[in-house]
Protein backbone atom coordinates (compact mmCIF):
# COMPACT_ATOMS: atom_id res chain seq x y z
CA UNK A 1 0.00 0.00 0.00
CA UNK A 2 1.37 3.32 -0.78
CA UNK A 3 2.26 5.31 2.08
CA UNK A 4 3.63 8.96 2.77
CA UNK A 5 5.52 9.85 5.74
CA UNK A 6 6.51 13.50 7.29
CA UNK A 7 9.16 12.80 9.78
CA UNK A 8 8.58 16.18 11.53
CA UNK A 9 5.65 16.51 13.42
CA UNK A 10 6.44 20.18 13.92
CA UNK A 11 9.75 22.53 12.78
CA UNK A 12 11.25 25.77 14.47
CA UNK A 13 13.47 27.86 12.72
CA UNK A 14 14.67 31.34 13.14
CA UNK A 15 13.87 34.20 10.40
CA UNK A 16 16.87 33.71 7.83
CA UNK A 17 17.98 30.45 8.38
CA UNK A 18 17.47 27.37 6.21
CA UNK A 19 14.49 25.55 6.48
CA UNK A 20 14.13 21.69 5.45
CA UNK A 21 10.84 19.71 6.13
CA UNK A 22 11.13 15.86 5.07
CA UNK A 23 8.88 13.59 3.82
CA UNK A 24 9.47 9.83 2.59
CA UNK A 25 7.23 8.12 0.15
CA UNK A 26 6.52 4.20 -0.36
CA UNK A 27 5.07 3.11 -3.74
CA UNK A 28 5.31 0.20 -6.32
CA UNK A 29 6.73 2.97 -8.67
CA UNK A 30 7.91 6.70 -9.07
CA UNK A 31 4.55 8.52 -8.01
CA UNK A 32 3.67 12.17 -8.76
CA UNK A 33 4.25 13.83 -5.16
CA UNK A 34 3.47 17.62 -4.52
CA UNK A 35 3.79 19.87 -1.54
CA UNK A 36 1.13 21.61 -0.36
CA UNK A 37 1.11 25.15 2.44
CA UNK A 38 -2.10 26.02 4.84
CA UNK A 39 -1.37 28.87 6.21
CA UNK A 40 -4.33 29.40 9.35
CA UNK A 41 -7.68 29.20 8.58
CA UNK A 42 -6.88 28.87 4.49
CA UNK A 43 -7.51 26.05 2.24
CA UNK A 44 -4.62 24.22 1.00
CA UNK A 45 -1.94 25.80 -1.78
CA UNK A 46 -0.20 23.81 -4.24
CA UNK A 47 4.06 24.79 -3.57
CA UNK A 48 5.21 22.81 -6.05
CA UNK A 49 5.04 19.41 -7.58
CA UNK A 50 7.15 16.35 -9.02
CA UNK A 51 6.00 14.34 -12.09
CA UNK A 52 8.81 12.35 -13.50
CA UNK A 53 10.82 14.99 -15.31
CA UNK A 54 13.33 16.78 -13.53
CA UNK A 55 14.26 15.59 -9.92
CA UNK A 56 15.37 19.08 -8.30
CA UNK A 57 11.63 20.71 -8.31
CA UNK A 58 11.62 24.53 -8.05
CA UNK A 59 7.95 25.82 -6.60
CA UNK A 60 6.70 29.01 -5.42
CA UNK A 61 8.34 31.85 -3.00
CA UNK A 62 11.39 30.25 -3.04
CA UNK A 63 10.69 26.49 -1.85
CA UNK A 64 11.61 23.59 -3.62
CA UNK A 65 12.14 19.84 -3.33
CA UNK A 66 14.65 17.25 -4.75
CA UNK A 67 12.84 13.69 -5.41
CA UNK A 68 15.15 11.07 -4.28
CA UNK A 69 14.54 7.56 -5.68
CA UNK A 70 17.01 5.79 -3.81
CA UNK A 71 16.24 7.43 -0.62
CA UNK A 72 12.31 7.14 -1.32
CA UNK A 73 12.59 10.96 -0.46
CA UNK A 74 11.15 13.86 -1.11
CA UNK A 75 12.74 16.87 0.84
CA UNK A 76 11.43 20.37 1.28
CA UNK A 77 13.84 23.36 1.70
CA UNK A 78 14.34 26.81 0.95
CA UNK A 79 17.82 28.46 1.51
CA UNK A 80 15.87 31.54 3.80
CA UNK A 81 13.14 31.48 5.68
CA UNK A 82 10.50 34.24 5.86
CA UNK A 83 8.06 34.84 8.86
CA UNK A 84 5.50 34.55 5.99
CA UNK A 85 6.31 30.79 5.66
CA UNK A 86 4.89 29.95 9.11
CA UNK A 87 2.16 27.73 8.31
CA UNK A 88 1.60 23.89 8.05
CA UNK A 89 3.00 21.74 5.03
CA UNK A 90 1.88 18.10 3.87
CA UNK A 91 3.56 16.21 1.43
CA UNK A 92 1.26 14.13 -1.15
CA UNK A 93 1.15 11.73 -3.33
CA UNK A 94 -0.82 9.81 -5.90
CA UNK A 95 -2.63 6.83 -5.04
CA UNK A 96 -1.54 3.80 -7.50
CA UNK A 97 -3.32 3.66 -10.47
CA UNK A 98 -5.51 5.87 -8.76
CA UNK A 99 -6.71 9.77 -9.05
CA UNK A 100 -6.74 9.85 -5.74
CA UNK A 101 -4.39 11.58 -3.31
CA UNK A 102 -2.28 10.28 -0.35
CA UNK A 103 -1.56 13.12 2.57
CA UNK A 104 0.98 13.04 5.13
CA UNK A 105 0.17 13.81 8.03
CA UNK A 106 1.32 17.41 8.46
CA UNK A 107 4.53 19.44 9.49
CA UNK A 108 4.15 22.69 11.55
CA UNK A 109 6.49 25.23 10.80
CA UNK A 110 7.36 27.94 13.43
CA UNK A 111 9.72 30.92 12.34
CA UNK A 112 11.18 32.60 15.36
CA UNK A 113 12.04 36.46 14.68
CA UNK B 1 -11.10 32.99 -12.66
CA UNK B 2 -13.05 32.33 -9.28
CA UNK B 3 -10.78 28.53 -9.07
CA UNK B 4 -12.25 26.73 -6.28
CA UNK B 5 -15.38 28.06 -4.18
CA UNK B 6 -17.35 27.09 -1.36
CA UNK B 7 -20.67 28.24 -0.05
CA UNK B 8 -20.89 28.57 3.11
CA UNK B 9 -17.60 29.72 4.91
CA UNK B 10 -19.37 29.30 8.48
CA UNK B 11 -22.31 26.73 9.73
CA UNK B 12 -23.62 26.26 13.27
CA UNK B 13 -26.23 23.06 13.15
CA UNK B 14 -27.50 21.85 15.82
CA UNK B 15 -27.68 17.34 16.52
CA UNK B 16 -30.17 15.80 13.64
CA UNK B 17 -30.51 19.17 11.21
CA UNK B 18 -29.70 18.81 7.37
CA UNK B 19 -27.30 20.74 5.37
CA UNK B 20 -26.05 21.04 2.08
CA UNK B 21 -22.54 22.29 1.19
CA UNK B 22 -21.87 23.71 -2.34
CA UNK B 23 -18.52 23.38 -4.30
CA UNK B 24 -18.07 25.42 -7.47
CA UNK B 25 -15.14 25.23 -9.69
CA UNK B 26 -14.77 26.84 -12.86
CA UNK B 27 -11.51 25.61 -14.50
CA UNK B 28 -13.72 22.59 -17.01
CA UNK B 29 -12.14 19.67 -13.96
CA UNK B 30 -13.34 16.32 -14.68
CA UNK B 31 -12.70 15.13 -10.60
CA UNK B 32 -13.71 16.56 -7.91
CA UNK B 33 -13.45 15.82 -4.05
CA UNK B 34 -15.08 16.49 -0.53
CA UNK B 35 -12.18 15.83 2.23
CA UNK B 36 -12.73 16.82 6.01
CA UNK B 37 -10.08 18.20 8.19
CA UNK B 38 -10.06 17.32 11.87
CA UNK B 39 -6.88 18.27 14.38
CA UNK B 40 -4.32 15.46 14.27
CA UNK B 41 -5.76 13.47 11.55
CA UNK B 42 -4.89 15.26 8.67
CA UNK B 43 -7.64 15.46 5.45
CA UNK B 44 -9.59 12.11 4.67
CA UNK B 45 -11.29 11.78 1.80
CA UNK B 46 -15.31 11.62 2.07
CA UNK B 47 -17.02 10.95 -1.29
CA UNK B 48 -15.23 11.80 -5.10
CA UNK B 49 -16.71 12.47 -8.12
CA UNK B 50 -15.08 11.85 -11.76
CA UNK B 51 -17.45 13.01 -13.43
CA UNK B 52 -21.12 14.37 -14.68
CA UNK B 53 -23.61 12.28 -12.97
CA UNK B 54 -20.57 10.04 -11.13
CA UNK B 55 -20.17 9.80 -7.60
CA UNK B 56 -17.94 7.08 -5.40
CA UNK B 57 -17.38 6.68 -1.63
CA UNK B 58 -14.24 7.87 -0.48
CA UNK B 59 -12.45 6.56 3.17
CA UNK B 60 -15.04 8.29 5.54
CA UNK B 61 -18.36 8.69 3.34
CA UNK B 62 -20.77 7.58 6.58
CA UNK B 63 -23.63 10.11 7.28
CA UNK B 64 -22.77 12.54 3.86
CA UNK B 65 -24.60 12.01 0.81
CA UNK B 66 -23.25 13.66 -2.85
CA UNK B 67 -24.02 14.72 -6.04
CA UNK B 68 -22.71 15.83 -9.30
CA UNK B 69 -25.63 16.61 -11.52
CA UNK B 70 -23.59 19.67 -13.39
CA UNK B 71 -19.89 19.20 -14.01
CA UNK B 72 -18.59 22.57 -12.37
CA UNK B 73 -20.66 21.54 -9.10
CA UNK B 74 -20.11 18.78 -6.30
CA UNK B 75 -22.59 18.83 -3.64
CA UNK B 76 -21.67 17.49 -0.05
CA UNK B 77 -25.08 17.05 2.14
CA UNK B 78 -25.85 16.04 5.75
CA UNK B 79 -28.91 14.71 6.14
CA UNK B 80 -28.92 14.46 10.11
CA UNK B 81 -25.80 16.21 11.32
CA UNK B 82 -24.35 14.86 14.58
CA UNK B 83 -21.75 16.45 16.63
CA UNK B 84 -19.12 13.96 15.19
CA UNK B 85 -19.52 15.60 11.84
CA UNK B 86 -17.72 18.83 13.14
CA UNK B 87 -14.94 19.66 10.97
CA UNK B 88 -13.44 21.76 8.75
CA UNK B 89 -14.42 20.57 4.88
CA UNK B 90 -12.76 20.83 1.84
CA UNK B 91 -13.87 20.78 -1.68
CA UNK B 92 -11.26 20.44 -4.44
CA UNK B 93 -11.00 19.52 -8.18
CA UNK B 94 -8.52 18.11 -10.80
CA UNK B 95 -7.95 17.08 -14.06
CA UNK B 96 -7.55 13.52 -15.50
CA UNK B 97 -4.03 11.77 -14.34
CA UNK B 98 -1.92 12.45 -11.96
CA UNK B 99 -2.04 16.06 -11.67
CA UNK B 100 -2.24 18.25 -8.48
CA UNK B 101 -5.51 18.91 -6.74
CA UNK B 102 -7.14 22.57 -6.05
CA UNK B 103 -8.28 23.07 -3.31
CA UNK B 104 -11.38 25.67 -1.86
CA UNK B 105 -11.07 27.57 0.83
CA UNK B 106 -12.89 25.32 3.49
CA UNK B 107 -16.53 25.31 5.10
CA UNK B 108 -16.43 25.44 9.15
CA UNK B 109 -19.06 22.95 10.74
CA UNK B 110 -20.00 22.92 13.91
CA UNK B 111 -22.61 20.43 15.31
CA UNK B 112 -24.18 21.10 18.79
Amino acid sequence: AQSVTQLDSHVSVSEGTPVLLRCNYSSSYSPSLFWYVQHPNKGLQLLLKYTSAATLVKGINGFEAEFKKSETSFHLTKPSAHMSDAAEYFCVSHLDSSYKLIFGSGTRLLVRP
Amino acid sequence: NAGVTQTPKFRVLKTGQSMTLLCAQDMNHEYMYWYRQDPGMGLRLIHYSVGEGTTAKGEVPDGYNVSRLKKQNFLLGLESAAPSQTSVYFCASGDRGYNEQFFGPGTRLTVL
